[in-house]
């Protein structure tokens, strides 16, 4: 089984600043994906960004990207030039390739100050 | 559609009674999973379907919970004798392949269940 932790409960960044969010993770597997997904108000889980852990490099996309430290089983991601969209809840996710259900942290709220 | 459809969109009810919350997966999206969540909590697996496959079912909380997907395609979540700790929002995710595979999982809107 896996687990993944978010302590920090909320964070708040400036308009057009820089953001790092955290999340740690723990699994036995070899095998495995990590995700990124940002709730709004409306529900919905949008996928931001996702890393497979065999891959050395830092996944980006566009103002999102990821710190993936495989021997620290840390996962942060770094949101720059901070949007008022960003503003949401913000969960890290992972997935073993054995088992494809994703196990999620409690998730942390971003607001963005204008 | 082209996404995750999920209906009813908020449903609230009575302790005891039973609900049914239906979802509609993505088109050609093989794999269908169930998730809950409570209030300011992250999500809680459920169930998954994939293909032809018996579900895993290791994520259902009682016996009280139970689904199934007819066809490969639309799936319902019946929750039995309802319980206040029963509410929730209840999200369904589609994706093209289950096990083994990186596709990421799509989610639908989510139906928001109130016990009274």
């Amino acid at each position: 089984a896996q687990t993944v932790t978010q302590s920090q409960p909320e964070m708040s960044v400036q308009e057009a600043e820089t953001v790092t969010l955290s999340c740690t993770y723990d699994t036995s597997e070899s095998d495995y994906y990590l995700f990124w997904y940002k709730q709004p108000p409306s529900r919905q889980m949008i996928l931001v960004i996702r890393q497979e852990a065999y891959k050395q490099q830092n996944a980006t996309e566009n103002r999102f990207s990821v710190n993936f430290q495989k021997a620290a089983k840390s996962f942060s991601l770094k949101i720059s030039d901070s949007q008022l969209g960003d503003a949401a809840m913000y969960f890290c996710a992972c997935r073993t390739g054995a088992n494809s259900k994703l196990t999620f942290g409690k998730g942390i709220t971003l607001s963005v100050r204008p | 559609g082209a996404g995750v459809s999920q209906s009813p969109s908020n449903k609230v009810t009575e302790k005891g009674k039973d609900v049914e919350l239906r979802c509609d997966p993505i088109s050609g999206h093989t794999a269908l999973y169930w998730y809950r969540q409570s209030l300011g909590q992250g999500l809680e697996f459920l169930i998954y379907f994939q293909g032809n496959s018996a579900p895993d079912k290791s994520g259902l909380p009682s016996d009280r919970f139970s689904a199934e997907r007819t066809g490969g395609s639309v799936s319902t979540l019946t929750i039995q004798r309802t319980q206040q700790e029963d509410s929730a929002v209840y999200l369904c995710a589609s994706s093209l392949k289950g096990v083994g595979s990186n596709q990421p999982q799509h989610f639908g809107d989510g139906t928001r269940l109130s016990i009274l």
